[in-house]
């Protein structure tokens, strides 16, 4: 079975502090899909990155940056130079691939950035 | 743009009511999810279909049942709704892998039970 793990519940930071949200994922897959997705106060969630299990190139995006390592089975999501925008709840998620697309999802990490 | 429309943003029902919860996508994906969400337990699954008249349990299928008539529309149905129902429900949709696998969700129904 797969299994996500989010341990930080909830997070606090000063604005324009770094933070990284961590994310373990479980599967016997050899290939599969991990997610991160935010959710805003509005509810809607929201893509932010899709990496399959034979990329293990880091990827950076504006402020953001992933970092997979699939030796200890991680996913982490790092915000630089926090800002208020990025309060919301962010989910890490996992699926197979090839029939096997069941999307699922760790239980969430919320982030509050302080002004 | 591409889209997953959930028929109503909130909905109160009675307990013993029988409720449906409408999905449809226009992306001609093949696969269709049911999720709810809760605080603290993150996006739990109750039922996804991979194609039209099939369907399979997810994680928390007990109290549920689903239809997939066509191939844009699922429907959700709780057959007698119970208090413990009161939730956050997801729809989402994806296509069966290639370059642009990924999972588009429809904003959400916040389903009362009371």
């Amino acid at each position: 079975a797969q299994k996500v793990t989010q341990a930080q519940t909830e997070i606090s930071v000063v604005e324009k502090e770094d933070v990284t949200l961590d994310c373990v994922y479980e599967t016997r897959d050899t290939t599969y899909y991990l997610f991160w997705y935010k959710q805003p106060p509005s509810g809607e969630l929201v893509f932010l990155i899709r990496r399959n299990s034979f990329d293990e190139q880091n990827e950076i995006s504006g402020r953001y940056s992933w970092n997979f390592q699939k030796s200890t089975s991680s996913f982490n999501f790092t915000i630089t130079a926090s800002q208020v925008v990025d309060s919301a709840v962010y989910f890490c998620a996992l699926s197979g691939a090839f029939g096997n697309e069941k999307l699922t999802f760790g239980t969430g990490t919320r982030l509050t950035i302080i002004p | 743009d591409v889209k997953v429309t959930q028929s109503s943003r909130y909905l109160v029902k009675r307990t013993g009511e029988k409720v449906f919860l409408e999905c449809v996508q226009d992306m001609d994906h093949e696969n269709m999810f049911w999720y709810r969400q809760d605080p603290g337990l993150g996006l739990r699954l109750i039922y996804f279909s991979y194609d039209v008249k099939m369907k399979e349990k997810g994680d928390i299928p007990e109290g549920y049942s689903v239809s997939r008539e066509k191939k844009e529309r699922f429907s959700l149905i709780l057959e007698s709704a119970s208090t413990n129902q009161t939730s956050m429900y997801l729809c989402a949709s994806s296509s069966t892998g290639g370059i642009n696998y990924g999972y588009t969700f429809g904003s959400g129904t916040r389903l009362t039970v009371v």
